[in-house]
């Protein structure tokens, strides 16, 4: 069966200080990968989706990078974080059935 | 861009009580997708509906992809206690994209 998992689950990282959350998924192979934030337990805002390794497609501009550096690993990261950059960070896939399924989610706060 | 208008934004219901939330848009969907979000964590899926007029249950859920395939909606049976969340409904558009459209979602109370 296929599994997806987000580490870590809760961050507080200062103002101008580097960031990494990783995603992997298993059970699956060459699965389209997302990176969602979602503010104040609302509204779910796309970030970024792959469709392969390498291949990467930003949906807002803004202050974090994503990399897809082996088939089923997503990372978010960010050279210097900003307070603005705190939320609820969800990492997911997409089956063949165009259905999509979340991992747990990665509580990140910036102070 | 397209856009899901998902209502009403919050209920506050008793248990017991049916509960009925939608989503409409402008724009066609091939798949209708209801989610639900407990506090701190991801959004589980609930129902997957993928063909126009599909009506489909799980449990006491009930989800309909509505046949203009612009709508769609979610009812709960005789709520419970751990009905309350947030439930979102996701569009997936025609075209093969890889992108889903999300509703802002709907935040259930349930009062035992």
């Amino acid at each position: 069966s296929q599994t997806i998992h987000q580490w870590p689950a809760t961050l507080v990282q200062p103002v101008g200080s580097p960031l990494s959350l990783e995603c992997t998924v298993e059970g699956t192979s060459n699965p389209n990968l997302y990176w969602y934030r979602q503010a104040a337990g609302r509204g779910l805002q796309l970030l970024f989706y792959s469709v392969g390794i390498g291949q990467i497609s930003s949906e807002v501009p803004q202050n974090l990078s994503a990399s897809r550096p082996q088939d089923r690993q997503f990372i978010l990261s960010s050279k210097k974080l900003l307070l603005s950059d705190s939320g609820f960070y969800l990492c997911a896939y997409r089956d063949s059935g165009n259905t999509i399924y979340f991992g747990e989610g990665s509580w990140l706060t910036v102070v | 861009g397209q856009q899901l208008n998902q209502s009403p934004q919050s209920m506050f219901i008793q248990e017991g009580e049916d509960v009925s939330m939608n989503c409409t848009s402008s724009s066609i969907f091939n798949t209708w997708l209801w989610y639900k979000q407990d506090p701190g964590e991801g959004p589980v899926l609930l129902i997957a509906l993928y063909k126009a007029g599909e009506l489909t249950s799980n449990g006491r859920l009930t989800a309909q992809f509505g046949i203009t395939r612009k709508d769609s909606f979610l009812n709960i049976s005789a709520s419970i206690p751990s009905d309350v969340g947030i439930y979102f409904c996701a569009g997936g558009l025609q075209g093969g994209s890889e992108k889903l459209v999300f509703g802002k979602g709907t935040k259930l109370t349930v009062n035992p």
